[in-house]
């Protein structure tokens, strides 16, 4: 079965300092996309960032970064210069079936408090 | 409107009645979808519709009933439920099955 976990279900910041969110996964597949979601109190979820398992780069997003680790199968989300708007729920969400199918599947989420 | 908006935004239902929640996305996607999303579990994906046809039923009781009537429009039919069907109902969509996908506010539903 492909598994999405998030070992940390809660995290805090300082504003102004940076943050890393876990994520581990499990797939059998070579090619497939990887993303970052985040869901604010309002419960809207927002796509943070996508990263490409073909592409050696880490993707960027302004403030938000990953740390992919195609062969440990780690992907986690950097936060620099923490903003009181970026306190939400992350999710990291893995598309089972690879590139081919939007069955996405989601870990568990990890809570995200921001501290003035 | 903009991007994925969903009708109602909250709503109350005894376990006999019969309810729709809408959703519709002004993204020009071809791929809809709907999940669950309960207190301290993570998001379940009920539903994957693409161009009108239903690819995915994930193992989703008869009591709902999803309908996606062209590309830009998804209800999710309601009856019978229980109290543990009480959740808030994200939709999605994305340009194609191989995209991200973009959510709407989701509907909270309480079913008493």
């Amino acid at each position: 079965a492909q598994t999405v976990t998030q070992s940390q279900p809660e995290m805090s910041v300082q504003e102004a300092e940076t943050v890393t969110l876990s994520c581990t996964y499990d797939t059998s597949e070579s090619d497939y996309y990887l993303f970052w979601y985040k869901q604010p109190p309002s419960r809207q979820m927002i796509l943070v960032i996508r990263q490409e398992a073909y592409k050696q780069q880490n993707a960027t997003e302004n403030r938000f970064s990953v740390n992919f680790q195609k062969a440990a199968k780690s992907f986690s989300l950097k936060i620099s210069d923490s903003q009181l708007g970026d306190a939400a729920m992350y999710f990291c969400a893995y598309p089972a079936g690879g590139t081919s199918y939007g069955k996405l599947t989601f870990g568990q989420g990890t809570i995200l408090t921001v501290h003035p | 409107e903009t991007g994925v908006t969903q009708t109602p935004r909250h709503l109350v239902m005894g376990m006999t009645n019969k309810k729709s929640l809408k959703c519709e996305q002004h993204l020009g996607h071809n791929a809809m979808y709907w999940y669950k999303q309960s207190a301290k579990k993570p998001l379940e994906l009920m539903f994957v519709y693409s161009l009108e046809e239903r690819v995915e039923n994930n193992s989703v009781p008869s009591r709902f009933s999803p309908e996606c009537p062209n590309s830009s429009h998804l209800f999710l039919h309601l009856h019978t439920l229980q109290p543990e069907d009480s959740a808030l109902y994200l939709c999605a969509s994305s340009q194609s099955l191989v995209y991200e996908q973009f959510f709407g506010p989701g509907t909270r539903l309480t079913v008493l």
